[in-house]
């Protein structure tokens, strides 16, 4: 099947932590992007990669770190200077690097700072 | 301001009748927009896209684009139950996607 996945579903942190959360995709896509969702604001674009290692940081950039090493795969670090990371994260990918591409998401990662 | 907005509802209509869900955007160079479905608790998933100005008929779908007004809609004929949820508008402005906050759809059987 191809797709994308999110790991893991759940993931709770306790302040101060780093967590990383993984997005996979085996759809031979070439751009990746990572948003993140809080109730009633829509998605935030936090990073994107439109190819292998190169990324450009979205609106919100600021206390998340990425790499994007293989084509496959995009992981999201969610570092201790994010101050309110508590939020649902959305992996997606495109086949091309283009802002008219379709872009198709993972199931998300909700992660909660205990 | 917001580079899309829509109103976030709920909308409420009956099954069978047709649900009228609607976007502005701000960027008159945007070219592309999307609609997603995204049910409570799961990630969205595309609807359809539409690029040109005019109609655009996907099954009970249709999406609607007026680029002199900047606006965007999307109407579901014969709704069902299993159409509530939140849909999502998302239009480019050329370097990025922008995404509104999302209108929520309630059919009532």
């Amino acid at each position: 099947d191809g797709g994308i996945t999110q790991s893991p579903k759940y993931l709770f942190r306790k302040e101060g932590q780093n967590v990383t959360l993984s997005c996979e995709q085996n759809l031979n896509h070439d751009a990746m992007y990572w948003y993140r969702q809080d109730p009633g604001q829509g998605l935030r674009l936090i990073y994107y990669s439109q190819i292998v290692n190169d990324f450009q940081k979205g609106d919100i950039a600021e206390g998340y770190s990425v790499s994007r090493e293989k084509k496959e795969s995009f992981p999201l670090t969610v570092t201790s200077a994010q101050k309110n990371p508590t939020a649902f994260y959305l992996c997606a990918s495109s086949i091309g690097s283009g802002w008219t591409d379709t872009q198709y998401f993972g199931p998300g990662t909700r992660l909660t700072v205990l | 301001q917001k580079e899309v907005e829509q109103n976030s509802g709920p909308l409420s209509v009956p099954e069978g009748a047709i649900a009228s869900l609607n976007c502005t955007y701000s960027d008159r160079g945007s070219q592309s927009f999307f609609w997603y479905r995204q049910y409570s608790g799961k990630s969205p998933e595309l609807i359809m896209f539409i690029y040109s100005n005019g109609d655009k008929e996907d099954g009970r779908f249709t999406a609607q684009l007026n680029k002199a007004s900047q606006y965007v809609s999307l109407l579901i004929r014969d709704s069902q139950p299993s159409d509530s949820a939140t849909y999502l508008c998302a239009g480019d402005t050329g370097n990025q996607f922008y995404f509104g906050t999302g209108t929520s759809l309630t059919v009532i059987p």
